[in-house]
């Protein structure tokens, strides 16, 4: 049975750093996925990893997909407030089988 | 609009009670996934139907039922109710196997027992 944990959980940064939320699953995954969810909505996905060494990245956000290691990353360069959110990463044993998701990273960003 | 739509947004209900949840996934997807997400819990997932048939089921409990229908709805049932299924019930759509387009999620809806 696959299972994903993210770290860290809670992450308070200052606008304009950079820090990076791990996401790390215990079997082989087929893709890996990362969603964005504000408070009381759905989820939006924001990338989808499909083999390893793939890398995607949209404006400030850049995620990466080790599968040797079973380890994904989501990179966040010169945070803006409006990146404050929950993040979660989540994984699938096989095609269009379900989804597995991590704890969700609750990402705030201060001024 | 992400193309899948749940309905209804918001649910008060009383202890003991039963209700029903519906989603028309998007156009072409065959799959249709249930999700609970609770403060305590994250995001559980409890069920999927392809095609009209069952194909995988998580931590639904048996006062939970599902059922999608031929033009692929799904309806997804809670019965007994209790306070601890307070949450926020998502579905969720894929094409299915050789997935390429992803999970795509619906607004949800929240479901509040008093």
């Amino acid at each position: 049975e696959l299972k994903v944990e993210q770290n860290p959980l809670f992450l308070s940064m200052q606008e304009g750093k950079n820090y990076t939320i791990y996401c790390n699953y215990s079997t082989t995954s087929d893709r890996l996925y990362w969603y964005r969810q504000d408070p009381g909505k759905s989820l939006e996905s924001l990338f989808v990893l499909l083999s390893n060494g793939a890398v995607k990245q949209e404006g400030r956000l850049m995620a990466s997909l080790d599968t040797k290691a079973r380890l994904s990353t989501l990179h966040i360069t010169a945070a803006v407030h409006d990146l404050s959110a929950t993040y979660f990463c989540a994984g699938e044993e096989t095609s269009g089988s379900r989804l597995t998701f991590g704890e969700g990273t609750q990402l705030t960003v201060n001024p | 609009d992400s193309g899948v739509t749940q309905t209804p947004k918001h649910l008060i209900t009383a202890t003991g009670q039963r209700v029903t949840l519906r989603c028309s996934p998007r156009s072409g997807d065959l799959s249709v996934y249930w999700y609970q997400q609770s403060l305590d819990q994250g995001l559980q997932f409890l069920i999927q139907y392809y095609n009209g048939e069952e194909r995988a089921k998580g931590n639904i409990l048996e006062r939970f039922s599902a059922q999608q229908f031929p033009d692929l709805h799904s309806e997804l049932n809670l019965s007994s109710l209790e306070l601890g299924d307070s949450a926020l019930y998502f579905c969720a759509s894929s094409v299915g196997a050789g997935n390429v387009r992803g999970y795509t999620f619906g607004s949800g809806t929240r479901l509040t027992v008093v």
